[in-house]
């Protein structure tokens, strides 16, 4: 069965500093999809960033990127140089290969960028 | 137009009404989604339509009635809702047979009075 795990529930850090939330999942799928979503206070869930099992080349936008690893199972997230704005609960998903209108979503982890 | 719209924002409702939530998108995308979302849990989804044909129910009671009345437009009508149910309903869309890459609406925030 597939999973998302995020062990961080909640984090808090000085604004200008960087932080790295953590992604590890689960499948049994050999072709499948990674996702980052950004859910700020306003409520929506704004698309970060996919990734499919293939590409395991590790992306940078911005201040934000994106650590892939299948050795690990893991696909961390990192804000460099935070920002008060960057505030949010962050979810890592999955979806597998054979199932790409369906993603599941980890538990989330709350970030807060304190000024 | 890059935006999901969901109306309304916040609905407070009775056990024994009947309501409706409606979402909008003119993306041309032809996946639409209904996901439920308790507080401070993740989403859960509920429903997908793929060019306007219901392809996934997961399990969701039959209080719950989604419909598709055209390529831009998903409804979720309401009736007889228990105060569980309250939570922040989210719709999203996307191209077909694209993961993932999901634009969501900023919700409907509902209590079942």
């Amino acid at each position: 069965a597939q999973k998302v795990t995020q062990a961080q529930t909640e984090i808090s850090v000085v604004e200008k500093e960087d932080v790295t939330l953590d992604c590890v999942y689960e499948t049994r799928d050999t072709t499948y999809y990674l996702f980052w979503y950004k859910q700020p206070p306003s409520g929506e869930l704004v698309f970060l960033i996919r990734r499919n099992s293939f590409d395991e080349q590790n992306e940078i936008s911005g201040r934000y990127s994106w650590n892939f690893q299948k050795s690990t199972s893991s696909f961390n997230f990192t804000i460099t140089a935070s920002q008060v704005v960057d505030s949010a609960v962050y979810f890592c998903a999955l979806s597998e290969g054979n199932r790409d209108d369906k993603i599941i979503f980890g538990k989330g982890t709350r970030l807060h960028i304190l000024p | 137009d890059t935006e999901v719209t969901q109306t309304p924002k916040h609905l407070v409702m009775g056990m024994t009404n009947k309501k409706s939530l409606k979402c909008e998108q003119h993306m041309g995308h032809r996946a639409m989604y209904w996901y439920k979302q308790k507080a401070k849990k993740p989403p859960e989804l509920m429903f997908v339509y793929s060019y306007e044909k219901l392809s996934i129910n997961e399990s969701v009671p039959s209080r719950f009635s989604p419909e598709c009345p055209n390529s831009s437009l998903l409804n979720l009508h309401l009736h007889a809702l228990q105060p569980e149910d309250s939570a922040l309903y989210l719709c999203a869309s996307s191209q077909v047979q694209l993961p993932g890459g999901y634009t969501f609406g900023s919700g409907t925030r509902l209590t079942v009075v």
